[in-house]
């Protein structure tokens, strides 16, 4: 079993949909979330941080943490076109410095 | 303007060639990073370093070296002895819990 599961998509929407993305992981010791957006042949973009449980907004992103599913989400609310990329989750392994990704979910909103 | 830079942003190497990618960080982060991204694969450690002169190997370091001479830079050599270096590769940086990533560099083998 991968540290990290994220289904790879493609996940196409309509524009004005709620997007959401999933990711699980098997360690439960895993307090540091991160979802980042990557463009085609660009570097990964910071979207999303989130410590321990709960729920983080930041404009139309909704990040949601349930560690007792070991299982976090990404919500976007009334996706764009411009929305239209892969993301990526990621966790910080304790007491390193080190990072574990999932494989990324293409996201097409079509509009 | 803060942030992480790359050069070049594609690099073309004939086979036996030793080449070198260049990451540079103005954020004052001690940690930086590089990944390899290859598609349907995600995001491969190659090495990482925590502080200046000293660095780790990550999951991939065959083939690879790095230096970490001054705290804004963290060069990474791809040498002949990696078989496969087709690929993307991306720098990146932490504070204390977040990491951000330069552009990357596209590297093509001919």
């Amino acid at each position: 079993q991968k540290e990290v599961e994220q289904d790879p998509g493609p996940l196409s929407v309509p524009e004005g949909a709620i997007v959401s993305l999933n990711c699980t992981y098997s360690n439960s010791a895993f307090q540091y979330f991160m979802w980042y957006r990557q463009y085609s042949r660009k570097g990964p973009e910071l979207l999303m941080y989130t410590y321990s449980s709960g729920n983080k907004e930041d404009g139309r992103f909704t990040a949601q943490v349930d560690k007792s599913s070991k299982y976090i989400s990404l919500f976007i609310r009334d996706s764009q076109p411009s929305d239209s990329a892969t993301y990526l989750c990621a966790m910080k392994v304790p007491g390193t410095y080190k990072y574990i990704f999932g494989t990324g979910t293409r996201l097409k909103v079509l509009a | 303007d803060g942030g992480i830079t790359q050069s070049p942003k594609y690099l073309f190497r004939k086979e036996g060639q030793n080449v070198t990618l260049s990451c540079e960080q103005n954020l004052n982060h001690d940690a930086m990073y590089w990944y390899r991204q290859d598609p349907g694969q995600g995001l491969r450690l190659i090495y990482y370093s925590q502080i200046v002169n000293d660095f780790q190997k990550g999951d991939i370091a065959e083939g690879y070296s790095v230096s970490r001479e001054k705290k804004e830079s963290f060069p990474l050599t791809v040498t002949s002895a990696q078989k496969n270096p087709t690929a993307f590769y991306l720098c990146a940086s932490s504070s204390v819990d977040e990491q951000f990533f330069g552009p990357g560099t596209r590297l093509t083998v001919l």
